[in-house]
């Protein structure tokens, strides 16, 4: 079994449709990201958690929301998607007691096409 | 977050040595130098890590010069599935947020 996963794996939605993707982990990791990769622009941070009660945002949190359920599991909204939020979205985790820096593990990402 | 600079794409025959290097001139005391992999429609993969001189590794060597400035990502003998995209990534110790760039593409060719 991954050790990362997300579903939906696809999405195709509509403008104005909220939607919601979901990250869960087994790796008993305390830190969970959202990034989407764009052609051409590689990978943006969009919210991440350090623990459950812990949220940041990222480079390019306008709208998006998330909300950290448990340690293990980790969703991102959309509110009302848009068009330009067509992308790759991935999800990924991180254990702070392990190595000088953050080792990021990857989820196999959700392709969400809006519109 | 120090900056990277890295060539954009690479192309290799199979069976090639391939080294792919890395800018960072501004590069802190504290900072490490990572890189990931990234095969198509999959998430990135952490491959190595280094701070200063050589780290080997069963994927990659990595190659960092005494003033860190730049380093290189050595991938011995190349074969077609090491078709993808590599990231350097500078990472300051005990940091969580990081940056990832466009990163390489590299296409190893038959």
């Amino acid at each position: 079994d991954a050790d990362v996963t997300q579903t939906p794996r696809n999405r195709i939605t509509k403008t104005g449709k909220r939607i919601m993707l979901e990250c869960s982990q087994t790796k008993g990791h305390d830190r969970m990201y959202w990034y989407r990769q764009d052609p051409g622009l590689g990978l943006r941070l969009i919210y991440y958690s350090f623990d459950v009660k812990d949220i940041n945002k990222g480079e390019i949190s306008d709208g998006y929301s998330v909300s950290r359920q448990a340690q293990a599991k980790f969703s991102l909204s959309l509110e009302s998607a848009i068009p330009n939020q067509t992308a790759l979205y991935f999800c990924a985790t991180s254990d702070s007691d392990r190595g000088p820096t953050d080792t990021q593990y990857f989820g196999p990402g959700t392709r969400l096409t809006v519109l | 977050l120090a900056k990277t600079t890295q060539p954009i794409s690479m192309d290799s025959y199979e069976g090639q040595e391939v080294n792919i290097t890395c800018s960072h001139n501004n590069i802190a005391t504290n900072d490490y130098i990572t890189w990931y992999q990234q095969f198509p429609s999959q998430g990135p993969r952490f491959i190595i890590q280094g701070y200063k001189t050589k780290v080997t590794n069963e994927v990659a060597s990595l190659f960092i010069p005494a003033d860190r400035k730049s380093s290189t990502l050595s991938l011995p003998r190349v074969s077609l599935s090491d078709t993808a995209v590599y990231y350097c990534l500078v990472v300051p110790g005990g940091y969580q947020k990081v940056t990832f760039g466009t990163g390489t593409k590299l296409q190893v060719i038959p």
